[in-house]
């Protein structure tokens, strides 16, 4: 089955306890994007990545650090999380850049920083 | 900057009722329609999308969007809601040369009671 895939789906966590939150997607997808939710804000992007090795900030990128080392995978990473990083997250993933496409979204990380 | 605007943020409807949720973007230049749709506890999912032809697009579960080029609109309709139509609705634009660069709205909470 195609799909984007996210662990852990919830998590709590303390300030300052590196985190890394993995995305999967078995589309051979080339585009990778993370979001973030949070109420009356809509979806933000936080990074994104057009191909292996190819990284680019998105709207809201401080506190994140991602990677692309493999095509299917694109993990978030949050090196110090703080309280204001709590929010609801979705990886995304689309086919090649230059065609018309729509975006997968995984089915969301909730994620408490106490 | 390109953005979004989705002007109803919450709507309670009755079923059978007809259903009109706006949209909004501000960008001058070929754009990429979307309607989005999160049932509760989910992901998102695609609705319907525009990239170009007929103004009047037809999605899935009986929506449908107008794109009104002159008004920078992209409203979602729907004759007569259901119970199961619960959710919230993003709409997203990108540009036509940035197609993967997805700009979304703040969301429209819909409730629908039997």
């Amino acid at each position: 089955e195609a799909q984007v895939t996210q662990n852990p789906r919830y998590l709590i966590t303390v300030t300052g306890k590196k985190l890394t939150v993995t995305c999967s997607q078995n589309m051979n997808h080339e585009y990778m994007s993370w979001y973030r939710q949070d109420p009356g804000l809509g979806l933000r992007q936080i990074y994104y990545s057009m191909n292996v090795e190819v990284t680019d900030k998105g709207d809201v990128p401080e506190g994140y650090k991602v990677s692309r080392k493999e095509k299917r995978n694109f993990p978030l990473i949050l090196e110090s999380p703080s309280p204001n990083q709590t929010s609801l997250y979705f990886c995304a993933s689309s086919p090649s850049l230059g065609e018309i496409n729509e975006q997968f979204f995984g089915p969301g990380t909730r994620l408490t920083v106490l | 900057a390109q953005s979004v605007s989705q002007h109803n943020h919450h709507v309670i409807l009755s079923e059978a009722a007809s259903l009109e949720l706006g949209c909004n973007y501000s960008y001058g230049g070929t754009v990429n329609l979307f309607w989005y749709v999160q049932y509760p506890g989910q992901h998102l999912q695609l609705l319907l999308k525009y990239f170009s032809g007929d103004p009047l697009v037809k999605g899935i579960k009986g929506f449908e969007a107008e794109f009104i080029k002159s008004k920078f609109s992209f409203n979602l309709r729907k004759p007569s809601v259901q119970w199961s139509d619960t959710a919230e609705y993003f709409c997203a634009v990108s540009q036509s040369y940035n197609t993967d660069k997805l700009i979304f709205g703040t969301g429209t909470r819909l409730q629908v009671f039997p």
